[in-house]
């Protein structure tokens, strides 16, 4: 057990639709990440937040966003969603920006 | 630019002997750190080992160990006495210590330990 707790394990949903995923970091870790893997794209990195702010983006969509709370969980949120955004979508966390990150099990989304 | 490479899609080892896994890496930026992670088929990434751009020996974590070549930029793992619940996806990732960078992820090497 990483530590790191996602909510929910599995969610399907329809095209056009708007879900929430929730990401408790591990206690203590104030840098959280949030990564899409898909089969055809591999781990894509989308966001990461540092004690409750943006710190970098990577090709996260325009549909999707985050935040992290005062309390540090963080939550992605993806709207308008379509086929290919059907993928594991990690959240992951560090003590510090330059440490090793410890992911959660993962939510596996499937849009139909 | 890719900067993580991962060469072998899929990798056979059989159970008890040693297994390398090669990863190479690309940066510009004198300060990094390398991972390798494992992915069983239950979906879970789980970190294995730590190696810094400056640290002077090969990082070693019970079974796992990372031969680290600075001047090849390369950072294979290295799988001792192979066991069957060694069988998952195993990835490369690296950071960039300057700037706001992310764990940055090969595409990955699945192996499959035979008994």
């Amino acid at each position: 057990d990483s530590g790191v707790t996602q909510t929910p394990k599995h969610l399907i949903t329809a095209t056009g639709q708007r879900v929430t995923l929730r990401c408790s970091p591990r206690s203590g870790d104030l840098s959280v990440y949030w990564y899409q893997q898909s089969l055809d794209q591999g781990l894509q990195f989308l966001i990461q937040y540092y004690n409750g702010e943006e710190r970098a983006k990577g090709n996260i969509l325009e549909r999707f966003s985050a935040q992290q709370f005062p309390d540090l969980h963080s939550e992605l949120n993806l709207s308008s969603l379509e086929l290919g955004d059907s993928a594991l979508y990690f959240c992951a966390s560090s003590v510090v920006e330059r440490t090793e990150a410890f992911f959660g099990q993962g939510t596996r989304l499937t849009v139909v | 630019a890719q900067k993580i490479t991962q060469t072998q899609p899929g990798m056979f080892v059989q159970e008890k002997e040693a297994v390398t896994l090669d990863c190479t890496y690309d940066t510009s930026d004198p300060s990094y750190g390398l991972f390798w992670y494992k992915q069983p088929s239950s979906g879970e990434m789980i970190f294995l080992i730590y190696q810094g751009s400056y640290d002077q020996q090969n990082a070693t974590e019970g079974r796992y160990s990372l031969n680290f070549q600075k001047a090849r930029k390369s950072a294979n793992l290295v799988i001792s006495a192979s066991q069957l619940g060694d069988s998952a996806m195993y990835f490369c990732a690296m950071r960039e210590d300057s700037g706001n960078t992310p764990l940055v992820f090969g595409k990955g090497t699945r192996l499959s330990v035979i008994a």
